[in-house]
């Protein structure tokens, strides 16, 4: 059964704080893993990771997949109160429907 | 960018009520769109895809017939909860995927339409 689990599940840290959240699968059939950030509505769109060994940045965000090991990593240099979300990994597979789904999510609160 | 709305934002309603949830894409065509549920510090959870013109695809588990599924036009897919109780009280996100899809962001998500069942 293809799975993904993220982890930690919650995360408290300070302002000024690097956090890793981790993201592993297994799937079949898989062809690109993305990360969103949840507020308080829909999930905003952050990367969309499918080589492996490429990072990818944005700002103080960055990002990369391993495809042997199957996991991938989004870190969060100098984090701010304003990065306090949950945060989403998901797959999509090869197959036609293009659908995604999505792990278990990591809840990060970020203190001032 | 590509917009999606859904409508209403908020719903409340009894028990035994049936409710629709609308999803929009807003500026693009949409072939294809996705419902989502999400329960409180949850992740979100696939309910089914949509495709214009043709019957819904559901996940494992999800009761077709409890959550009804139209996809009648390239902008607008309903869900509707039918007989909805307090256990189908949720967060209900639609996505779309637009048909030339970016090599970056293939879905696009509504807002959201909080349900609450009494």
């Amino acid at each position: 059964e293809d799975k993904v689990v993220q982890s930690p599940l919650s995360l408290v840290v300070h302002e000024g704080d690097t956090v890793t959240l981790n993201c592993s699968y297994e799937v079949t059939n898989f062809r690109s893993l993305l990360w969103y950030k949840q507020e308080k509505k829909a999930p905003t769109f952050l990367f969309m990771l499918t080589s492996s060994g490429i990072e990818k940045k944005s700002g103080r965000l960055s990002s990369i997949l391993d495809k042997k090991e199957l996991f991938s990593i989004l870190n969060i240099t100098a984090t701010q109160t304003g990065d306090s979300a949950i945060y989403l990994c998901a797959y999509r597979t090869t197959s036609g429907t293009y659908k995604y789904i999505f792990g278990t999510g990591t809840r990060l609160k970020v203190l001032a | 960018g590509a917009v999606v709305s859904q409508h209403p934002s908020w719903v409340i309603c009894k028990s035994g009520t049936s409710v629709k949830i609308e999803c929009r894409s807003l500026d693009f065509q949409a072939t294809t769109m996705f419902w989502y549920r999400q329960f409180p510090k949850q992740s979100l959870m696939l309910m089914a895809t949509s495709n214009e013109g043709s019957k819904a695809t559901y996940e494992q588990g999800v009761e077709k017939d409890k959550f009804l599924i139209n996809h009648a036009s390239l902008t607008l897919s309903t869900l509707t909860v039918t007989s909805a109780h307090p256990e189908d009280s949720s967060f209900y996100i639609c996505s779309a995927r637009a048909p030339r899809a970016s090599s970056y962001n293939e879905q696009f998500f509504g807002p959201g339409t909080r349900l609450t069942v009494l």
